[in-house]
Protein backbone atom coordinates (compact mmCIF):
# COMPACT_ATOMS: atom_id res chain seq x y z
CA UNK A 1 0.00 0.00 0.00
CA UNK A 2 1.63 2.74 -1.24
CA UNK A 3 0.44 6.10 0.71
CA UNK A 4 3.11 8.50 -1.08
CA UNK A 5 3.92 7.86 -5.05
CA UNK A 6 6.39 9.37 -7.36
CA UNK A 7 5.61 8.28 -10.55
CA UNK A 8 8.31 10.08 -12.31
CA UNK A 9 11.15 7.35 -11.54
CA UNK A 10 13.01 9.88 -13.67
CA UNK A 11 13.40 13.42 -15.53
CA UNK A 12 15.55 15.69 -17.24
CA UNK A 13 15.81 19.11 -17.59
CA UNK A 14 18.55 22.03 -19.56
CA UNK A 15 20.35 23.61 -17.14
CA UNK A 16 18.68 27.20 -16.48
CA UNK A 17 15.13 25.83 -16.96
CA UNK A 18 12.54 24.75 -14.70
CA UNK A 19 12.06 21.29 -12.71
CA UNK A 20 9.18 20.54 -11.67
CA UNK A 21 8.98 17.33 -9.37
CA UNK A 22 5.70 15.58 -8.60
CA UNK A 23 3.69 13.61 -5.68
CA UNK A 24 0.61 12.21 -4.90
CA UNK A 25 -0.50 10.60 -1.69
CA UNK A 26 -3.64 8.85 -0.59
CA UNK A 27 -3.74 9.49 3.30
CA UNK A 28 -5.45 12.42 3.97
CA UNK A 29 -4.33 12.82 7.39
CA UNK A 30 -0.97 13.45 6.47
CA UNK A 31 -0.02 17.24 7.96
CA UNK A 32 2.94 17.91 6.81
CA UNK A 33 5.20 17.57 3.88
CA UNK A 34 8.54 17.35 2.95
CA UNK A 35 11.30 17.32 0.27
CA UNK A 36 14.66 15.66 0.71
CA UNK A 37 17.59 15.28 -2.06
CA UNK A 38 19.82 12.93 -2.07
CA UNK A 39 23.65 12.20 -4.01
CA UNK A 40 24.84 8.69 -4.48
CA UNK A 41 26.54 7.23 -1.25
CA UNK A 42 24.93 9.84 1.37
CA UNK A 43 22.43 9.68 3.10
CA UNK A 44 18.80 12.18 2.40
CA UNK A 45 19.08 16.42 3.09
CA UNK A 46 16.47 18.26 4.09
CA UNK A 47 15.54 20.75 1.47
CA UNK A 48 12.02 22.29 2.07
CA UNK A 49 8.87 21.17 3.83
CA UNK A 50 5.30 22.66 3.97
CA UNK A 51 2.82 22.41 6.53
CA UNK A 52 -0.78 21.49 5.44
CA UNK A 53 -2.76 24.65 6.48
CA UNK A 54 -0.56 26.03 3.61
CA UNK A 55 -0.53 25.88 -0.25
CA UNK A 56 3.17 27.44 -1.43
CA UNK A 57 6.52 27.48 0.50
CA UNK A 58 9.47 29.21 -1.11
CA UNK A 59 13.12 29.07 -0.56
CA UNK A 60 15.55 30.19 -2.19
CA UNK A 61 15.20 28.48 -5.77
CA UNK A 62 13.43 25.94 -4.16
CA UNK A 63 9.12 26.28 -3.86
CA UNK A 64 6.62 23.53 -2.77
CA UNK A 65 3.50 23.82 -3.73
CA UNK A 66 0.51 22.17 -2.16
CA UNK A 67 -2.70 20.90 -3.39
CA UNK A 68 -5.01 18.77 -0.74
CA UNK A 69 -7.66 18.70 -2.42
CA UNK A 70 -6.14 16.47 -5.24
CA UNK A 71 -3.58 15.16 -2.74
CA UNK A 72 -0.86 16.27 -4.67
CA UNK A 73 2.25 18.57 -3.89
CA UNK A 74 5.25 19.21 -6.43
CA UNK A 75 8.50 20.99 -6.31
CA UNK A 76 9.53 23.46 -8.35
CA UNK A 77 13.60 24.27 -9.09
CA UNK A 78 13.92 27.28 -10.86
CA UNK A 79 16.69 27.90 -12.55
CA UNK A 80 17.95 24.39 -12.67
CA UNK A 81 21.78 24.26 -12.06
CA UNK A 82 23.87 20.80 -12.50
CA UNK A 83 24.55 20.35 -9.14
CA UNK A 84 20.62 19.69 -8.60
CA UNK A 85 21.08 16.44 -10.15
CA UNK A 86 20.27 14.62 -7.60
CA UNK A 87 17.28 11.73 -6.44
CA UNK A 88 14.41 13.80 -5.22
CA UNK A 89 12.27 12.21 -2.29
CA UNK A 90 8.93 13.73 -0.85
CA UNK A 91 7.86 12.15 2.32
CA UNK A 92 4.48 12.80 4.36
CA UNK A 93 3.88 12.86 7.98
CA UNK A 94 1.10 11.38 9.57
CA UNK A 95 0.25 9.09 12.10
CA UNK A 96 -0.13 5.24 11.30
CA UNK A 97 -0.33 1.98 13.53
CA UNK A 98 -0.91 4.41 16.56
CA UNK A 99 2.75 6.92 16.04
CA UNK A 100 3.54 9.28 13.71
CA UNK A 101 6.26 8.52 11.08
CA UNK A 102 7.19 9.76 7.82
CA UNK A 103 6.40 8.08 4.76
CA UNK A 104 8.33 8.60 1.70
CA UNK A 105 7.62 8.06 -2.09
CA UNK A 106 9.68 6.04 -4.21
CA UNK A 107 11.70 8.75 -5.66
CA UNK A 108 12.46 10.76 -8.84
CA UNK A 109 16.01 11.32 -10.27
CA UNK A 110 16.56 14.65 -11.95
CA UNK A 111 19.10 14.83 -14.04
CA UNK A 112 19.92 18.43 -15.08
CA UNK A 113 22.24 19.00 -18.67
CA UNK A 114 24.33 21.96 -19.12
CA UNK B 1 31.20 19.21 13.88
CA UNK B 2 30.55 15.47 12.98
CA UNK B 3 27.21 14.23 11.20
CA UNK B 4 25.49 10.71 11.95
CA UNK B 5 28.17 8.24 11.46
CA UNK B 6 26.85 4.57 10.26
CA UNK B 7 29.36 2.04 10.09
CA UNK B 8 30.58 -0.18 8.10
CA UNK B 9 29.32 1.62 4.94
CA UNK B 10 29.48 -1.47 3.29
CA UNK B 11 28.39 -5.39 4.42
CA UNK B 12 28.83 -8.49 2.33
CA UNK B 13 27.03 -11.23 4.39
CA UNK B 14 26.31 -14.91 2.99
CA UNK B 15 22.75 -16.18 3.69
CA UNK B 16 22.61 -17.60 7.42
CA UNK B 17 25.27 -14.97 8.60
CA UNK B 18 24.53 -12.36 11.07
CA UNK B 19 24.56 -8.75 10.29
CA UNK B 20 25.11 -5.89 12.57
CA UNK B 21 25.26 -1.72 11.28
CA UNK B 22 25.84 0.19 13.76
CA UNK B 23 24.78 4.34 14.00
CA UNK B 24 25.93 6.90 15.92
CA UNK B 25 23.69 9.38 16.25
CA UNK B 26 24.85 13.30 15.74
CA UNK B 27 26.13 14.81 19.28
CA UNK B 28 23.39 15.65 21.59
CA UNK B 29 20.85 13.96 19.79
CA UNK B 30 19.02 10.70 21.97
CA UNK B 31 16.57 9.67 18.88
CA UNK B 32 17.33 7.36 17.13
CA UNK B 33 15.52 6.37 13.43
CA UNK B 34 15.72 3.55 11.20
CA UNK B 35 15.34 3.46 7.43
CA UNK B 36 15.55 0.29 4.96
CA UNK B 37 15.55 1.49 1.25
CA UNK B 38 14.97 -1.57 -1.06
CA UNK B 39 16.44 -1.33 -4.72
CA UNK B 40 14.10 1.14 -6.96
CA UNK B 41 12.09 2.46 -3.84
CA UNK B 42 11.62 4.70 -1.26
CA UNK B 43 12.89 4.86 2.56
CA UNK B 44 10.46 2.77 4.72
CA UNK B 45 10.65 3.32 8.90
CA UNK B 46 11.64 0.80 10.88
CA UNK B 47 12.13 1.12 14.24
CA UNK B 48 12.20 4.72 16.49
CA UNK B 49 14.91 4.33 19.70
CA UNK B 50 15.24 6.55 22.41
CA UNK B 51 18.18 5.66 24.87
CA UNK B 52 17.76 2.25 26.31
CA UNK B 53 13.89 2.17 25.03
CA UNK B 54 12.21 0.68 21.52
CA UNK B 55 9.49 3.94 20.97
CA UNK B 56 7.95 2.29 17.80
CA UNK B 57 9.33 -0.83 15.84
CA UNK B 58 6.08 -1.00 13.85
CA UNK B 59 8.11 -1.13 10.84
CA UNK B 60 10.81 -3.65 11.91
CA UNK B 61 10.12 -7.39 10.50
CA UNK B 62 8.40 -9.79 13.25
CA UNK B 63 11.53 -12.40 13.05
CA UNK B 64 15.05 -12.15 12.68
CA UNK B 65 15.50 -8.22 13.12
CA UNK B 66 16.16 -6.22 16.40
CA UNK B 67 17.36 -3.18 17.17
CA UNK B 68 18.76 -1.68 20.64
CA UNK B 69 20.00 1.91 21.48
CA UNK B 70 22.11 1.69 24.48
CA UNK B 71 22.71 4.03 27.69
CA UNK B 72 26.51 4.10 26.23
CA UNK B 73 27.59 3.23 22.10
CA UNK B 74 25.93 3.30 19.05
CA UNK B 75 22.57 2.02 18.13
CA UNK B 76 22.60 -1.19 16.80
CA UNK B 77 20.79 -2.67 13.91
CA UNK B 78 20.91 -6.51 13.70
CA UNK B 79 19.71 -8.73 11.35
CA UNK B 80 20.29 -12.63 12.26
CA UNK B 81 19.81 -15.60 9.57
CA UNK B 82 20.34 -12.90 6.37
CA UNK B 83 18.48 -13.95 3.56
CA UNK B 84 19.29 -12.42 -0.18
CA UNK B 85 15.59 -10.10 0.28
CA UNK B 86 17.82 -8.50 3.13
CA UNK B 87 19.61 -6.58 0.45
CA UNK B 88 19.40 -3.02 0.91
CA UNK B 89 20.56 0.52 1.87
CA UNK B 90 19.70 0.81 5.40
CA UNK B 91 19.26 4.27 6.54
CA UNK B 92 19.81 6.08 10.62
CA UNK B 93 18.59 8.91 11.32
CA UNK B 94 18.61 10.99 14.67
CA UNK B 95 16.95 14.29 15.84
CA UNK B 96 17.58 16.57 19.39
CA UNK B 97 13.89 15.37 20.27
CA UNK B 98 11.18 13.50 19.52
CA UNK B 99 9.27 15.50 16.93
CA UNK B 100 8.59 13.88 13.42
CA UNK B 101 9.77 17.25 12.55
CA UNK B 102 12.11 15.59 9.53
CA UNK B 103 13.54 18.83 9.18
CA UNK B 104 15.39 18.10 12.16
CA UNK B 105 15.99 14.28 11.45
CA UNK B 106 19.46 14.14 9.84
CA UNK B 107 20.47 11.11 8.02
CA UNK B 108 23.49 9.23 8.47
CA UNK B 109 25.19 7.87 4.77
CA UNK B 110 23.74 4.49 4.69
CA UNK B 111 25.08 0.96 5.33
CA UNK B 112 24.66 -0.79 2.17
CA UNK B 113 24.09 -4.73 2.70
CA UNK B 114 24.33 -7.50 0.07
CA UNK B 115 23.35 -11.09 0.87
CA UNK B 116 25.07 -13.53 -1.40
Amino acid sequence: DQQVKQNSPSLSVQEGRISILNCDYTNSMFDYFLWYKKYPAEGPTFLISISSIKDKNEDGRFTVFLNKSAKHLSLHIVPSQPGDSAVYFCAARGRIQGAQKLVFGQGTRLTINP
Amino acid sequence: NAGVMQNPRHLVRRRGQEARLRCSPMKGHSHVYWYRQLPEEGLKFMVYLQKENIIDESGMPKERFSAEFPKEGPSILRIQQVVRGDSAAYFCASSPNGQIWADTQYFGPGTRLTVL
